[in-house]
């Protein structure tokens, strides 16, 4: 596919469990976006990816929270200990981050994240 | 920080005809970017529309089109001959144009239904 994918697409945990969410960035974007939407609102910046290196991780919302990109390519959203605030939509997006100029994100479908 | 406020939760139109959802944002940026995003059901966030700040003519594509008045710090979508598929989250958006990590903000967005 030419898209961001994103596995799962569902995940039901229980809480304090650990969980990891994947993403698929479109084949050559060297930039990738995490963000997670909760129900009735708008999505919320987690933490960008330039190649392998977390370049903006202020979104996070704390130590529970991590992301990786080892390769420059897949990323890895790990939340560690989940909570039931945690239950939201984790949204991935990928961008060629050519240089200057402006450069759209492409969205993944998600993944719907419930923590009981 | 910038914010970004939708204040309508929920709208809703006849089939073909026209409708504007509003927005409004607060930054103390001069350079930045405006988008609007589309998000079915299928929760994948699509493109609508992109304003850049420093063009004072409005962005259009097709049934879509923009008021943006920079000044106000206002920036609605008019959908005209509105179509059952345009039924839809709509989320308002802002990126600073320079610098960081180009990282999205949006509003809580629009509820838009389109009747038959």
């Amino acid at each position: 596919g030419a898209g961001v994918s994103q596995t799962p697409s569902n995940k039901v945990t229980e809480k304090g469990k650990y969980v990891e969410l994947r993403c698929d960035p479109i084949s050559g974007h060297t930039a990738l976006y995490w963000y997670r939407q909760s129900l009735g609102q708008g999505p919320e910046f987690l933490i960008y990816f330039q190649g392998t290196g977390a370049a903006d991780d202020s979104g996070l919302p704390n130590d529970r929270f991590f992301a990786v990109r080892p390769e420059g390519s897949v990323s890895t959203l790990k939340i560690q200990r989940t909570e039931r605030g945690d239950s939201a939509v984790y949204l991935c997006a990928s961008s060629l981050r050519s240089g200057a100029g402006y450069n759209e994100q492409f969205f993944g479908p998600g993944t719907r994240l419930t923590v009981l | 920080a910038q914010t970004v406020t939708q204040s309508q939760p929920e709208m809703s139109v006849q089939e073909a005809e026209t409708v504007t959802l509003s927005c409004t944002y607060d930054t103390s940026e001069n350079n930045y970017y405006l988008f609007w995003y589309k998000q079915p059901p299928s929760r994948q966030m699509i493109l609508v529309i992109r304003q850049e700040a420093y063009k004072q003519q409005n962005a259009t594509e097709n049934r879509f089109s923009v008021n943006f008045q920079k000044a106000a710090k206002s920036f609605s979508l008019k959908i005209s001959d509105s179509q059952l598929g345009d039924t839809a989250m709509y989320f308002c958006a802002f990126m600073k144009q320079q610098g960081g990590s180009e990282k999205l903000v949006f509003g809580k967005g629009t509820k838009l239904t389109v009747n038959p």
